[in-house]
Order: structure tokens, then sequence, then C-alpha cells
């Protein structure tokens, strides 16, 4: 079946640091993917996504490349802030028509210090 | 702004009390979606409605129920809550459904089960 794998937190790092939060998915067909954002008693918010194969996403100094060729879709980001400390989900859309259906994985928390 | 609104951010009930949770859009799209997400977990599907079309999860317990009287609402309820109800419940819409469309979440509802 569909599923995501992402790597394990806590991730912790210096600010201004390079950041890469490595995501690997299994679907059939043709999905789309996603990273969302979740800051602390919070709803989840779209940070990015890409629609078809090699599309890049980007938004706020993050980055994301969709690789069919190695189910991947890691993120990263030059110089992390404090502010970018948040819980990252990378999610995959799958189904057809208006079926479309998200599974997320398991979620890899960032701490970013001063 | 166009948005998704959860009432009450946090609900606490007794075991085996009725609860029902509301979720309201501005943005008028055709889909709505209910997730569960457990402590640390990632969100999980338990049903959506396209339009009045109603879909639920082949494993959503029946405990679980959902309502939508009009585009802009759609209501989860909880028959007989159980300890293990206890999470984050997160209300998301997309415009039509499909792989591609982003989905837009709610801030979420906390419920607590005593």
């Amino acid at each position: 079946g569909n599923s995501v794998t992402q790597m394990e937190g806590p991730v912790t790092l210096s600010e201004e640091a390079f950041l890469t939060i490595n995501c690997t998915y299994t679907a059939t067909g043709y999905p789309s993917l996603f990273w969302y954002v979740q800051y602390p008693g919070e709803g989840l918010q779209l940070l990015l996504k890409a629609t078809k194969a090699d599309d890049k996403g980007s938004n706020k100094g993050f980055e994301a490349t969709y690789r069919k060729e190695t189910t991947s879709f890691h993120l990263e980001k030059g110089s992390v802030q404090v502010s970018d400390s948040a819980v990252y989900f990378c999610a995959l859309s799958h189904g057809s028509g208006n079926t479309g259906k998200l599974i997320f994985g398991q979620g890899t928390t960032l701490q970013v210090k001063p | 702004d166009a948005m998704v609104i959860q009432n009450p951010r946090y609900q606490v009930t007794q075991f085996g009390k009725p609860v029902t949770l509301s979720c309201s859009q501005t943005l008028n799209h055709n889909v709505m979606y209910w997730y569960q997400q457990k402590s640390s977990q990632a969100p999980k599907l338990l049903f959506h409605y396209y339009d009045k079309d109603f879909n639920n999860e082949a494993d959503t317990p029946d405990n679980f129920q959902s309502r939508r009287p009009n585009t802009s609402f759609c209501f989860l309820d909880i028959r007989s809550p159980g300890l293990g109800d206890a999470a984050m419940y997160l209300c998301a819409t997309s415009r039509d459904g499909e792989v591609t469309d982003t989905q837009y979440f709610g801030p979420g509802t906390r419920l607590t089960v005593l």
C-alpha cells in the first residue's frame, strides 16, 4: 500500500545551520507530495508541494524536489532560524478524480537553538 | 481572510458522554475532512465529505459519526467517547479533492476524556 517514511527526530540544530529532513514514499500511480509544518498547539500549514516528477517546491527558504527514481522528497533549508522550530510532516496524496487522500509520515521535530 | 475554523479549541468530556466538535470554512471548498491526531503521531483520516457525499475510512470506528448540513459546516460526533479517543481532531478542506489539491487545516480541537 501507499506509505511515507521520514527520518526520526528530534533534529537539533544551531541557528544558521543547514537543514535536511529525509522523506521517502511508496505509492502506486502518480501521487502528489507535500510538506506540512505544525507549530506548537496549532493545526497543519502547507509549507510546499510538488505534483509531478522533477518538480521543485519552495517556500520561505525551504525546498524539496520530487524524485521519482529514488521515491524521495527531502526537505532542505540553507540557514535555519529559531522560528523554524516545529514539527514537519511529509505527505503524499493519492487517488483518482476527486478522491485525493493524504497519507502522512510520522513527523520530524526540529529544534533550532540560538 | 478565508479560513477553516474549529470550535471549541479545547473540549473536555466524560467517559461515555457524547460530544460534538464543530468545523466551519469560508473557502467555499467542496471537500471537508476530519483527522484524528494522537500525541506525537501523524494525523489519521477518519472520513470526508465531497459536497454531501460521505466517505468513511474502512478502519474508522462506528463510534465516530459526521454531519455536513451545508457547504460551510461539518460536525464530528463521538457517540460514546473512550479514554483512547483523547486526541487532537483536525478539520481540513480542499477545493475539489483532487490529488494535486492542497488541504487547508483548522487549528484543531484538543479532546480530553475523563
